[in-house]
């Protein structure tokens, strides 16, 4: 079974600054998908950012990017220039891309993520 | 915005009682999962179902139903309610069983009382 620990369960930054979520992960998989989800308090969970685990290259999208370390299990995320409209609670997931685990994500338990002005 | 919806927004059931949930998925996708979301907590995968039928299920009792229709609409159908079920409900939508990405929609959040 799969399992996903996010260490920090709150997290806060003021506005224009950069922050740095955790996130490792548990597999015997060797094909994988990695994702954060972002939660305004509005509740839509929306993706962030999706990071294939056969690429090396770290995936990017904007002020996002991760640092994915395939041996260690790590997947972090970067927020540079922090806005206001980051705040949100903040998940990572994983999916298999085989065998029974395909189809479902299972994520880690949330960072709650504050912007200060 | 995902073009994911789903309805009704809020519901408020007592125990024992029934409840169904709808999701229409995404234009062009043909998958659709469906999470259980406790308050402070990640989603908990219930199930997903590809082409009307249930391709994969999580750590959930029977009393946890689903339905997909041919416009990959879906149910989520909750016999004898128990409190522990309130809850966030959420629907996910996929371009077919093997696409890893899912969009969510806005949920639903189950009250019992």
């Amino acid at each position: 079974a799969q399992t996903v620990t996010q260490s920090q369960p709150e997290m806060s930054v003021q506005e224009a600054e950069t922050v740095t979520l955790s996130c490792t992960y548990d597999t015997s998989e060797n094909n994988y998908y990695l994702f954060w989800y972002k939660q305004p308090p509005s509740r839509q969970m929306i993706l962030v950012i999706r990071q294939e685990a056969y690429k090396q290259q770290n995936a990017t999208e904007n002020r996002f990017s991760v640092n994915f370390q395939k041996a260690a299990k790590s997947f972090s995320l970067k927020i540079s220039d922090s806005q206001l409209g980051d705040t949100a609670m903040y998940f990572c997931a994983f999916i298999g891309a085989g065998g029974t685990s395909y189809g479902k994500l299972t994520f880690g338990q949330g960072t709650i993520l504050t912007v200060h002005p | 915005e995902t073009g994911v919806t789903q309805s009704p927004t809020h519901l408020i059931k007592t125990r024992g009682q029934q409840v169904t949930l709808r999701c229409s998925s995404q234009s062009g996708h043909n998958t659709v999962s469906w999470y259980q979301q406790a308050l402070g907590q990640g989603p908990q995968f219930i199930f997903q179902y590809y082409r009307e039928e249930e391709n994969g299920r999580g750590n959930f009792p029977p009393r946890f139903s689903g339905l997909q229709f041919p416009n990959y609409s879906s149910e989520l159908n909750v016999n004898a309610l128990e409190l522990d079920d309130s809850a966030l409900y959420l629907c996910a939508s996929a371009q077919g069983s093997r696409e890893a990405t899912q969009y969510f929609g806005p949920g639903t959040r189950l009250t019992v009382l």
